[in-house]
């Protein structure tokens, strides 16, 4: 079975500071992906990337960055000079090849105060 | 290009009653997955529907059901609703069974 944690609850940090958000992932399978979405208080998930099991590059997009390790199991996500529009509830998740489903951590609230 | 649309936005039930959610998929995606998100948690997989077959199913109760027409978009019923429903259900389309996802903005049901 495939299992996704974010043992990151709640974040509330100062404007423009860093923040990383943890996630670790728990699967068998060699081939998989993992994503990063961000949920905003209306409800719908944006996507933010995905990855794939053979592509340890890190990937820098604007302010966001993601560094995932396979040594460790882990995908973490790096904003950059967080700003307010940056509150949201992010989430990991995993999908195995071949599955039908999305694995999902339980999430992580961010709050960027100004 | 429309996203992922999903009706109605909320909705409030009462224990016992038959609901149906719908959602279209962005246009030319063939893959229909059903999600539940109770409040505080990440969203559980329902069902995923490909070509109007269903092509998986999480670990739901028999009240819950889906299907997919042939112009894609879904529905999804659940039957004999309960307190315990009451979550954000979310639709997300992909253009084939394993790829990326696209969600919708989501139904609100809040069974009372």
């Amino acid at each position: 079975a495939q299992k996704v944690t974010q043992a990151q609850t709640e974040i509330s940090v100062v404007e423009k500071e860093d923040v990383t958000l943890d996630c670790v992932y728990e699967t068998r399978d060699t081939t998989y992906y993992l994503f990063w979405y961000k949920q905003p208080p209306s409800g719908e998930l944006v996507f933010l990337i995905r990855r794939n099991s053979f592509d340890e590059q890190n990937e820098i997009s604007g302010r966001y960055s993601w560094n995932f390790q396979k040594s460790t199991s882990s995908f973490n996500f790096t904003i950059t000079a967080s700003q307010v529009v940056d509150s949201a509830v992010y989430f990991c998740a995993l999908i195995i090849q071949g599955a039908q489903k999305l694995v999902f951590g339980q999430g992580t609230r961010l709050t960027i105060n100004p | 290009d429309a996203g992922v649309t999903q009706s109605p936005t909320h909705l409030i039930k009462t224990r016992g009653q038959q609901v149906t959610l719908r959602c279209s998929p962005i246009s030319g995606h063939k893959s229909v997955s059903w999600y539940q998100q109770v409040l505080g948690q990440g969203p559980q997989f329902i069902f995923q529907y490909y070509e109007k077959e269903e092509r998986g199913r999480g670990n739901f109760p028999d009240r819950f059901s889906a299907r997919q027409f042939p112009n894609y978009s879904s529905e999804l019923n659940v039957n004999a609703l309960l307190l315990g429903d009451s979550a954000l259900y979310l639709c997300a389309s992909s253009l084939v069974v394993w790829g990326g996802y696209t969600f919708g903005s989501g139904t609100r049901l809040t069974v009372v």
